[in-house]
């Protein structure tokens, strides 16, 4: 398994701002994914972000409005650009482990924006 | 693509009752399967998995038996407590470590 932190826990946001979400986990790993799940709803994968490479961003999000950094193995951030209240949502970091018993994705706690 | 169905909710019962929560996969090639859970305020924590078919997983309870010829994980539990209210999310792994999730499922357990 793995133990993820993010930071903020929570934040309300301004219309227009930027924030930047930190995620620390406990031991090296490749593969880690940003997930937002917006009020009610199921996650949507935003981006891979892979140690050593750029991030590949899914249908629907691009860098400018949310860049992502990977500098090591056990870090990494997602950005929301320019905020709006459709923003409003949780953001999870993930990560993917496996082994003989295959790959499991392990969550943080999420970041639980609001914006205003 | 590969694509997760599950029933949708609220699914209200009382405590001690028997709940189920169904669950279909499409996928191609041989994904493992999971049940996340999602207790209020806080993020998805792994419930249990199962890496192929009739493989059978189990926590706290909870069970879930991978079913190939029926495409289907169900979650299942004897008797439910106060406490496991929450949001069940069914998920199978893709490639690239992509996994996809079904849409969620709210148990809601009445004392």
């Amino acid at each position: 398994s793995a133990v993820i932190s993010q930071k903020p826990s929570r934040d309300i946001c301004q219309r227009g701002t930027s924030l930047t979400i930190q995620c620390q986990v406990d031991s090296q790993v490749t593969m880690m994914f940003w997930y937002r799940q917006q009020p009610g709803q199921s996650l949507t994968l935003i981006a891979t972000a892979n140690q050593g490479s750029e991030a590949t961003y899914e249908s629907g999000f691009v860098i400018d409005k949310f860049p992502i950094s990977r500098p090591n193995l056990t870090f990494s951030t997602l950005t929301v650009s320019n905020m709006s209240p459709e923003d409003s949502s949780i953001y999870l970091c993930s990560v993917v482990t496996g082994g003989i018993s295959g790959n499991t994705i392990y969550f943080g706690e999420g970041s639980w924006l609001t914006v205003v | 693509g590969n694509s997760v169905t599950q029933m949708e909710g609220p699914v209200t019962l009382s405590e001690e009752a028997f709940l189920t929560i169904n669950c279909t996969y499409t996928a191609t090639g041989y994904p493992s399967l999971f049940w996340y859970v999602q207790y209020p305020g806080e993020g998805l924590q792994l419930l249990l998995k199962a890496t192929k078919a009739d493989d059978k997983g189990s926590n706290k309870g909870f069970e879930a038996t991978y079913r190939k010829e029926t495409t289907s994980f169900h979650l299942e539990k004897g008797s439910v407590q106060v406490s496991d209210s929450a949001v069940y999310f069914c998920a199978l792994s893709g490639s690239w470590g992509k996994f996809q999730f079904g849409a969620g499922t709210q148990v809601v357990v009445t004392p």
